[in-house]
């Protein structure tokens, strides 16, 4: 069983462009959730999805970032007109249904701005 | 979101027993208590979680205080790749709409 995929693992944009990051949730996991670590900081929630709906978009920037999960293929996470600031390690995790079960994390997309 | 409190950081020497405490005085009777750990340079992973009663697997130990007010997570020996942060966490049934929230975390230095 394929752990979470995430790909690219290493993005570079420049200011101005967008970058859009997948992520693949493991067989059978219809829970998505996306993650940013800016450099020496700590994990910060972005956004709770399943199957073709957001739930929790809580920790998203309200502007230029977006999110979603649609019923065939991988998630999406879509910056635009990206800034330096965006420079962070993008993590996604999945789980499958109840607080009960774990999230496994996949390795992340580290986004470069120059 | 029910709060989790940990020190910021502990060391160890290795192949020595490590035993990171965590409080969760505000859980409530359906919260799970998790744990994961990152590794530098490394996406979080799952190290164990628990309800009410002590739990083992081969990555560690989880004891879980009566009223469950606390829990402590055991590294039954340590390495040097044990070296990580190490969150705890706490996942609600209130709802059905649950999200993982990072606190902080413990950062674990292991001495050769």
């Amino acid at each position: 069983n394929a752990g979470v995929m995430q790909n690219p693992r290493h993005l570079v944009r420049r200011r101005g462009q967008e970058a859009r990051l997948r992520c693949s949730p493991m067989k059978g996991h219809s829970h998505v959730y996306w993650y940013r670590q800016l450099p020496e900081e700590g994990l910060k929630f972005m956004v709770y999805l399943q199957k073709e709906n957001i739930i929790d978009e809580s920790g998203m920037p309200k502007e230029r970032f977006s999110a979603e999960f649609p019923k065939e293929g991988p998630s999406i996470l879509r910056i635009q007109q990206v800034v330096r600031g965006d420079s962070a390690a993008y993590f996604c995790a999945s789980s499958s249904y109840g607080q009960y079960t774990e999230a496994f994390f996949g390795q992340g997309t580290r986004l470069t701005v120059v | 979101d029910a709060k989790t409190t940990q020190p910021n950081s502990m060391e160890s020497n290795e192949e020595e027993p490590v035993h990171l405490p965590c409080n969760h005085s505000t859980i409530s009777g359906t919260d799970y208590i998790h744990w994961y750990r990152q590794l530098p340079s490394q996406g979080p992973e799952y190290v164990i979680h628990g309800l009410t009663s002590n739990v083992n697997n081969r990555m560690a130990s989880l004891a879980i205080a009566e009223d469950r007010k606390s829990s402590t997570l055991i590294l039954h020996r340590a390495t040097l790749r044990d070296a990580a942060v190490y969150y705890c966490i706490l996942r609600g049934r209130k709802t059905s709409y649950d999200k993982v929230i990072f606190g902080p975390g413990t950062s674990l230095s292991v001495i050769p």
